[in-house]
C-alpha cells in the first residue's frame, strides 16, 4: 500500500521570505501523481501543484515549485515570496496512474504560520 | 468556488442517529468522491462513483453507504452513528476517471457532530 509522509507538523516563515516544505512518500508503482493541497481556515481544499511522476521537470505554479526525487520518493513544496494568504495547512497527497482507482492518498499535513 | 456543492454545511446528532449527506458535483464531471477528514484519521478516501457505478471504495464502515443517482447528485448516508464519527465530510468531482488531469474539485464540507 501506498503511504505519504510529511514529517513537519508545523513551520513558520517571516513575510516575503521562502520555505520548503518536505514530503517523502512510499510505493512500488512506476506510474502516479503528486499533488500539494492547500487548506486555508476556510476548510476549502485548494489544490496548489500537480507533478507526473513520467516527467523529469518539476512543475511551478507562480510562487510555488516543487523539488521531485523520484529515486528519493521525495516530493517538497517551495513557496517563494510567502504572503499572509498562504498561512493554511499544506497537505501532500498521492494518486496512482496504475489503479483502477483515482482514490487520493494524503499525508497527515503541514501547518504554515506566516510571520508578519 | 470549486463548482461542487455539499448540503448541509453543519449537522449535529447523537449518537445512534442516520443522517444523509448531500453532494452536487461540478457541472459535466461524472466521478463522485466521498472523502473523511478527522483529528485522528487525517484525509480519508471512503468511496468513488463514476456514472452511478461504484468504481473504489476506502476505509468505509459497513454502517456507511452512499449512491450517485442518474443526474449525478451524491448522497453518503451514515447509520448507528457514534462518537467517532465526527468528522469533515468531504465530496469532490472530476470529469472522468484516470489520466493526469482528472482533477478532482473538493466541495465545502459537511461538519459532522456527534454528540
Amino acid at each position: 500500500a501506498q503511504t505519504v509522509t510529511q514529517s513537519q507538523p508545523e513551520m513558520s516563515v517571516q513575510e516575503a521570505e521562502t520555505v520548503t516544505l518536505s514530503c517523502t512518500y512510499d510505493t512500488s508503482e512506476s506510474d502516479y501523481y503528486l499533488f500539494w493541497y492547500k487548506q486555508p481556515p476556510s476548510r476549502q481544499m485548494i489544490l496548489v501543484i500537480r507533478q507526473e511522476a513520467y516527467k523529469q521537470q518539476n512543475a511551478t505554479e507562480n510562487r510555488f515549485s516543487v523539488n521531485f526525487q523520484k529515486a528519493a520518493k521525495s516530493f517538497s513544496l517551495k513557496i517563494s515570496d510567502s504572503q499572509l494568504g498562504d498561512a493554511a495547512m499544506y497537505f501532500c497527497a498521492y494518486r496512482s496512474a496504475e489503479n483502477r482507482d483515482d482514490k487520493i492518498i494524503f499525508g497527515k499535513g503541514t501547518r504554515l504560520h506566516i510571520l508578519p | 468556488d470549486s463548482g461542487v456543492t455539499q448540503t448541509p454545511k453543519h449537522l449535529i446528532t447523537a449518537t445512534g442517529q442516520r443522517v444523509t449527506l448531500r453532494c452536487s458535483p461540478r457541472s459535466g464531471d461524472l466521478s463522485v468522491y466521498w472523502y473523511q477528514q478527522s483529528l485522528d484519521q487525517g484525509l480519508q478516501f471512503l468511496i468513488q462513483y463514476y456514472n452511478g457505478e461504484e468504481r473504489a471504495k476506502g476505509n468505509i464502515l459497513e454502517r456507511f453507504s452512499a449512491q450517485q443517482f442518474p443526474d449525478l447528485h451524491s448522497e453518503l448516508n451514515l447509520s448507528s452513528l457514534e462518537l467517532g464519527d465526527s468528522a469533515l465530510y468531504f465530496c469532490a468531482s472530476s470529469p472522468h476517471v484516470g489520466g493526469s488531469y482528472n482533477e478532482q474539485f473538493f466541495g465545502p464540507g459537511t461538519r459532522l457532530t456527534v454528540l
